[in-house]
């Protein structure tokens, strides 16, 4: 069975701060990575994903995250974090019929 | 381009009635996906849905719960008999493929308040 564990349930960096949210999966095969967000009463916007190939990936709104096999992790960043990035965030792995398992999210309060 | 429209966004149900969440993917996709986010956690994944065909209702309670994606028209979760421990968001997403590595898009929920 497929799971996401994220550590960090809630975190608050100044804004113009580096930005690290952490996601552990455990998944049987190859996995299928997401990230998405979630801004308070609205729906979920995909960030990015991560299929295969360079484990390194781009995002929207500045966004990045790093695939790490070695360490089940993928791990989202950002260098720069703007007022408009509070939000709560949710990694996710995809299996069998695209159903998608979500950890439990972090909530990212930005400080000015 | 309409994305996945989900109906009503809010609604109030008291103890015992009926709720009927409705979910209109985007045009083409013909799979549509319910999760359901508990206050202060992430999404559950209740059913998967093709046209006229329940998939995989694996996360979905055995009792008062049930769901459709008829040949035409939205697809429809419908909770019988309503709890205050249904009060929930319910989110509705749709892909055109049935593969793990195609997204998934997500409606912007309904979230249910039993009273």
């Amino acid at each position: 069975a497929q799971s996401v564990t994220q550590p960090d349930i809630h975190i608050t960096v100044s804004e113009g701060a580096s930005l690290e949210l952490r996601c552990n999966y455990s998944y049987g095969a190859t996995p299928y990575l997401f990230w998405y967000v979630q801004s308070p009463g609205q729906g979920l916007q995909l960030l990015l994903k991560y299929f295969s190939g360079d484990t390194l990936v781009q995002g929207i709104k500045g966004f990045e995250a790093e695939f790490k096999r070695s360490q089940s992790s993928f791990n989202l960043r950002k260098p720069s974090v703007h007022w408009s990035d509070a939000a709560e965030y949710f990694c996710a792995v995809g299996g069998a019929g695209n159903m998608l398992t979500f950890g439990g999210g972090t909530r990212l309060m930005v400080k000015p | 381009n309409a994305g996945v429209m989900q109906n009503p966004r809010h609604l109030v149900r008291r103890r015992g009635q009926e709720a009927r969440l409705r979910c209109s993917p985007v045009k083409g996709h013909s799979h549509v996906y319910w999760y359901r986010q508990l206050p202060e956690e992430g999404l559950k994944f209740m059913v998967y849905l093709q046209k006229e065909n329940i998939i995989d209702e694996s996360g979905m309670p055995k009792e008062r719960f049930s769901a459709e994606f008829p040949k035409e028209g939205p697809s429809i979760l419908r909770i019988q008999q309503v709890v205050r421990g249904d009060s929930a968001a319910y989110f509705c997403a749709s892909s055109p493929l049935d593969r793990p590595n195609t997204e998934a898009f997500f409606g912007q929920g309904t979230r249910l308040t039993v009273v």
